[in-house]
């Protein structure tokens, strides 16, 4: 077992571009979050799934945001028409129903 | 969900023992007590989790009194590799519904040589 992986670990892209991050999480883990750390700051809650479902969203989770995890396995966060507020570390977490939860390396988004 | 009060910063010396204290007022019957550390560019990773008295595992202590309104992370003989932001977080740790992290701003712990 290898741990969260995520995918790019850096992205630069131009404010109006779409951007997509992935998450592969430890096996047999049903458990995935997403969060989002500014720099000086603790991550915060953006999003929780369940095996496939969604289960909870943030009111930080914007309609520009959307996370999906179509087998219940790896996951996906898309963010349309970035902005440059959108600059900031993604990171991906996964857990047993124990919820002890394990974090991956993140994605550094930079928006131009 | 019950919000924690940490030091912003802590500096010790290499060998030290370092003890950090959490402040969670408003913890519920429920909640454990987590900390996390936290180098930069990585994710947080998990240190140790308790509920009540003492836990202790092959990277620290963690000292809860019994009212349970704060915790202390023990960090024995630190060494300048444990530089690190340290967070502690209070929530429910039971299967059955989604327990979303609430980290606050953390302590950013310097171990000077």
């Amino acid at each position: 077992d290898t741990g969260v992986s995520q995918n790019p670990r850096h992205k630069i892209t131009k404010r109006g571009q779409n951007v997509t991050f992935r998450c592969d999480p430890i096996s047999e883990h049903n458990r995935l979050y997403w969060y989002r750390q500014t720099l000086g700051q603790g991550p915060e809650f953006l999003t929780y799934f369940q095996n496939e479902a969604q289960l909870e969203k943030s009111r930080l989770l914007s309609d520009r945001f959307s996370a999906e995890r179509p087998k219940g396995s790896f996951s996906t966060l898309e963010i349309q028409r970035t902005e440059q507020g959108d600059s900031a570390m993604y990171l991906c977490a996964s857990s047993k129903s124990t919820d002890t939860q394990y974090f991956g390396p993140g994605t550094r988004l930079t928006v131009l | 969900l019950a919000k924690t009060t940490q030091p912003i910063s802590m500096d010790s010396y290499e060998g030290q023992e370092v003890n950090i204290t959490c402040s969670h007022n408003n913890i519920a019957t429920n909640d454990y007590i987590t900390w996390y550390q936290q180098f930069p560019s990585q994710g947080p990773r998990f240190i140790i989790q308790g509920y009540k008295t003492k836990v202790t595992n092959e990277v620290a202590s963690l000292f809860i009194p019994a009212d349970r309104k704060s915790s202390t992370l023990s960090l024995p003989r630190v060494s300048l590799s444990d530089t690190a932001v340290y967070y502690c977080l209070v929530g429910a740790s039971s299967s059955g519904s989604a327990r979303q992290l609430t980290f606050g701003s953390g302590t950013q712990l310097t171990v000077l040589p």
